[in-house]
């Protein structure tokens, strides 16, 4: 069955640096997206990405946070200077063509910013 | 403003017990979806059910039966006869059901089951 794809497992950071965070769709879905879980609450969207553009993003995805799919397969997310705060479960998803389809999520990277 | 609530926030209950999971939304839109996602303690998040607001027929597979009461506002998620797999945080989510497919999800806090032997 297919599956999103994410790595790392798990990132360990310092404060400050430059993070990206990988993903591979499923290769027929055309909208990608990004949750976060800060360890122990709900899932939180940060940004949906349709058409090689930003569809939609939350309050969360500030200036310190892109995505970009650089290639057919690919779906990046790049935190710049990473803080405290970063540290969570990040969880890419897609969704295939057509109305409403259901996101499947893959197993996350865990971020760990010391 | 669309908000999901699951009032539960941990439930423990002996195997082969039902267990009801509660889940009530808010949401402005004529149209959306409400879903079921599992998180079990390895971490990923497993889809396990989508349902269409104007169809509010009841679902079952196998153990698991889904209760969509649009009066209430209600997606109430039932494990029968539970298992010690079926421990996990559980979550209910949302999203509208617009022309594009690129809806963020809206999530609630969880319910964390735990099944002992």
């Amino acid at each position: 069955e297919p599956e999103v794809t994410q790595t790392p497992s798990h990132q360990v950071t310092q404060m400050g640096q430059e993070v990206i965070l990988r993903c591979v769709p499923i290769s027929n879905h055309l909208y990608f997206y990004w949750y976060r879980q800060i360890l122990g609450q709900k899932v939180e969207f940060l940004v949906s990405f349709y058409n090689n553009e930003i569809s939609e993003k939350s309050e969360i995805f500030d200036d310190q946070f892109s995505v970009e799919r650089p290639d057919g397969s690919n779906f990046t997310l790049k935190i710049r200077s990473t803080k405290l705060e970063d540290s969570a479960m990040y969880f890419c998803a897609s969704s295939g063509p057509g109305r409403g389809n259901i996101q499947y999520f893959g197993a996350g990277t865990r971020l760990s910013v010391l | 403003a669309q908000k999901v609530t699951q009032a539960q926030t941990e439930i423990s209950v002996v195997e082969k017990e039902d267990v009801t999971l509660d889940c009530v939304y808010e949401t402005r839109d004529t149209t959306y979806y409400l879903f079921w996602y599992k998180q079990p303690p390895s971490g990923e998040l497993v889809f396990l059910i989508r349902r269409n607001s104007f169809d509010e027929q009841n679902e079952i597979s196998g153990r698991y039966s889904w209760n969509f009461q649009k009066s209430t506002s209600s997606f109430n998620f039932t494990i029968t006869a539970s298992q010690v797999v079926d421990s996990a945080v559980y979550f209910c989510a949302l999203s509208e059901a617009g022309y594009s497919s690129a809806s963020k999800i809206i999530f609630g806090s969880g319910t964390r089951l735990s099944i002992r032997p």
